[in-house]
């Protein structure tokens, strides 16, 4: 019973392809998450969603489209993928936005763009 | 500015050696919480603790324990005799203004 789970665990694509991560969560939570851990280990928030509503978007390219079709899944959707987008994504998810609840984290989507 | 400094890239430890692991935060704001999670070669991100900035209470739980210290704005994390199985990248966290702010992590290497 994953808690939270993203699919696929590992993504290989070529330069310029446009690739999707899924996220579902089983918690109930209202908050959901993208973040991205380079290699050097650094975590950098993506996205939040609360309810399905954008909350946060940092500094973000906009090849980078999440999408919340309902407060259980946040998708990522990825444009013209460039060598610099190698990493790993983590999605997460808490309680509600502003609680400071703990994150809780799927297993991460390794993406290699070659 | 929030932020988080993990200073310690790596450690290595034999077995059964206690090791603290050093986090120092930045904030202005009076209300926050710090965290640790441990994020072993499976990859997945685990959650430790969480501590609010109201509680200078220091924490043990089995062979780990925190050291919050608001003085010099710093939550530290020891094992005390560590084990192989506690090898992983550490990340300490501050959460403030909806947002979480994670250090650089430390990587653990316990050897037998």
């Amino acid at each position: 019973d994953t808690a939270v789970s993203q699919t696929p665990k590992y993504l290989v694509t070529q330069m310029g392809n446009d690739k999707s991560i899924k996220c579902e969560q089983n918690l109930g939570h209202d908050t959901m998450y993208w973040y991205k851990q380079d290699s050097k280990k650094f975590l950098k928030i993506m996205f939040s969603y609360n309810n399905k509503e954008l909350i946060i978007n940092e500094t973000v390219p906009n090849r980078f489209s999440p999408k919340s079709p309902d407060k259980a899944h946040l998708n990522l959707h990825i444009n013209s993928l460039e060598l610099g987008d190698s990493a790993v994504y983590f999605c997460a998810s808490s309680l509600q936005t502003g609680s400071r609840e703990k994150l809780f984290f799927g297993s991460g989507t390794q993406l290699s763009v070659l | 500015a929030q932020k988080v400094t993990q200073a310690q890239t790596e450690i290595s430890v034999v077995e059964k050696e206690d090791v603290t692991l050093d986090c120092v935060y930045e904030t202005r704001d009076t209300t926050y919480y710090l965290f640790w999670y441990k994020q072993p070669p499976s990859g997945e991100l685990v959650f430790l603790i969480r501590r609010n900035s109201f509680d200078e209470q220091n924490e043990i739980s089995g062979r780990y324990s925190w050291n919050f210290q608001k003085s010099t704005s710093s939550f530290n994390f020891t094992i005390t005799a560590s084990q192989v199985v506690d090898s992983a990248v550490y990340f300490c966290a501050l959460y403030n203004f909806n947002k979480f702010y994670f250090g650089s992590g430390t990587k653990l290497n316990v050897k037998p």
